[in-house]
């Protein structure tokens, strides 16, 4: 299994710009979730999901766009990126309820400058 | 509110002694309480959980307590040593399944 992927693994936008960042998962998890990580603040959760065709806010979802069409997978989209939201990006799944687990497993993340 | 209080945020110890970090939420919906260690420029990686039926929980050298009446819940390392060495970041979920992490400790063990 190749876990969680995460594509790219660098990016640099310019401001107004717009891209998706792509994650993926292999294990047939039922949750997956994306989150930001700024230097001194953690990880904030931006989206999630708890199942195919079933999407969520969370604590910072402004500017960002998700969609889970399929099990698999749970593409990120900035609609039009902006400096504040230079970051390193993870996305994460787990099994979930019906797993009776909800251990996150992470992806690699992606990092990205909005100039 | 949905903020998890993580505290100290740096921590310094000796090669041996041991390390408590605290946590404190709100939300008393909160059922699932994970722990996450992470090393500079790698993922977090899942260290030990405690569901909220549960008080205390031991693996090896880590152990989390959980205290709901108080709604706090603290990461026990004992015996430290340099590779324990990360960032730590505590975690709650709610009863809608958002995972809210705390702003993490930097864990030095001195040698």
């Amino acid at each position: 299994n190749a876990g969680v992927t995460q594509t790219p693994k660098f990016q640099v936008l310019k401001t107004g710009q717009s891209m998706t960042l792509q994650c993926a998962q292999d294990m047939n998890h039922e949750y997956m979730s994306w989150y930001r990580q700024d230097p001194g603040m953690g990880l904030r959760l931006i989206h999630y999901s708890v199942g195919a065709g079933i999407t969520d806010q969370g604590e910072v979802p402004n500017g960002y766009n998700v969609s889970r069409s399929t099990t698999e997978d749970f593409p990120l989209r900035l609609l039009s990126a902006a400096p504040s939201q230079t970051s390193v990006y993870f996305c994460a799944s787990s099994r979930g309820s019906s797993g009776g687990a909800y251990e996150q497993f992470f992806g690699p993340g992606t990092r990205l400058t909005v100039l | 509110g949905e903020n998890v209080e993580q505290h100290p945020s740096t921590l310094s110890v000796q090669e041996g002694d041991s390390a408590v970090i605290k946590c404190t939420y709100s939300d008393s919906a909160s059922n699932y309480f994970p722990w996450y260690k992470q090393e500079l420029g790698k993922r977090p990686q899942l260290i030990i959980d405690i569901r909220s039926n549960v008080g205390e929980k031991k693996d090896q050298r880590i152990a989390v307590t959980l205290n709901k009446t108080a709604k706090h819940f603290s990461l026990h390392i004992t015996e430290t040593q340099p590779e324990d060495s990360a960032v730590y970041f505590c975690a709650r979920m709610d009863s809608s399944y958002k995972l809210i992490f705390g702003s993490g400790t930097r864990l030095l063990v001195r040698p």
